[in-house]
């Protein structure tokens, strides 16, 4: 079965310093994957998507990046956190080909607290 | 781009009524419309979802419709049972499934 790992389940770092957060699936290949922000109270906006290795389509300018170095790993960045980059992330994963379902699977997140 | 906006943002219900949240799109070529919900501290998580060629859909206690002329859809959840309480998202997407679009997200508190 199909699993997705999403690390760490909560950080807190400094205004200024750099993120990483990674997100890994298992149990499929080529795997849509996404980034998403939750603000608090909020609804979830689409940072990033991948439809493959080192294919990372942003959906919005901000001072986030996205990487996906290897098929099933989808990882989070920043050089210089911001108070606004406050959030829960979430990742997410889709079958590709046509017989995939069309449904998107979810990562318990990670709580981000710039201080 | 796709807009998806949903209402209430937040929903009270006693045990056991029903509860309705709606949503509207603005892309006509959206084509199919997932809801999730989503438990305090963890992802959302896929309860029903309808393709733009149906009107209705139903599952025990939820159903899901449709009006592709008005753009709107809404989740309709019966005999709400306190372990409804959660958040639920709408969304929306086109054919190639690569993105989907979430509306802001109805917190749904229902009262034993």
């Amino acid at each position: 079965s199909q699993t997705i790992h999403q690390w760490p389940a909560t950080l807190v770092q400094p205004v200024g310093s750099p993120l990483s957060l990674e997100c890994t699936v298992e149990g499929t290949s080529n795997p849509n994957l996404y980034w998403y922000r939750q603000a608090a109270g909020r609804g979830l906006q689409l940072l990033f998507y991948s439809v493959g290795i080192g294919q990372i389509s942003s959906e919005v300018p901000q001072n986030l990046s996205a990487s996906r170095p290897q098929d099933r790993q989808f990882i989070l960045s920043s050089k210089k956190l911001l108070l606004s980059d406050s959030g829960f992330y979430l990742c997410a994963w889709r079958g590709s080909g046509k017989s995939a379902k069309n449904i998107q699977y979810f990562g318990a997140g990670t709580r981000l607290s710039v201080l | 781009g796709e807009n998806v906006e949903q209402h209430p943002s937040t929903l009270s219900v006693q045990e056991g009524d029903s509860a309705v949240i709606k949503c509207t799109y603005s892309d006509s070529a959206s084509n199919y419309f997932p809801w999730y919900k989503q438990e305090l501290g963890k992802g959302p998580q896929l309860i029903i979802d309808i393709r733009s060629n149906v009107g209705e859909k139903k599952d025990q206690r939820i159903a899901v419709t449709l009006n592709k002329t008005a753009k709107h859809f809404s989740l309709h959840i019966t005999e709400t049972q306190p372990e409804d309480s959660a958040v639920y998202f709408c969304a929306a997407s086109t054919g190639n499934f690569n993105k989907f679009y979430f509306g802001s997200g109805t917190k749904l508190n229902v009262k034993p």
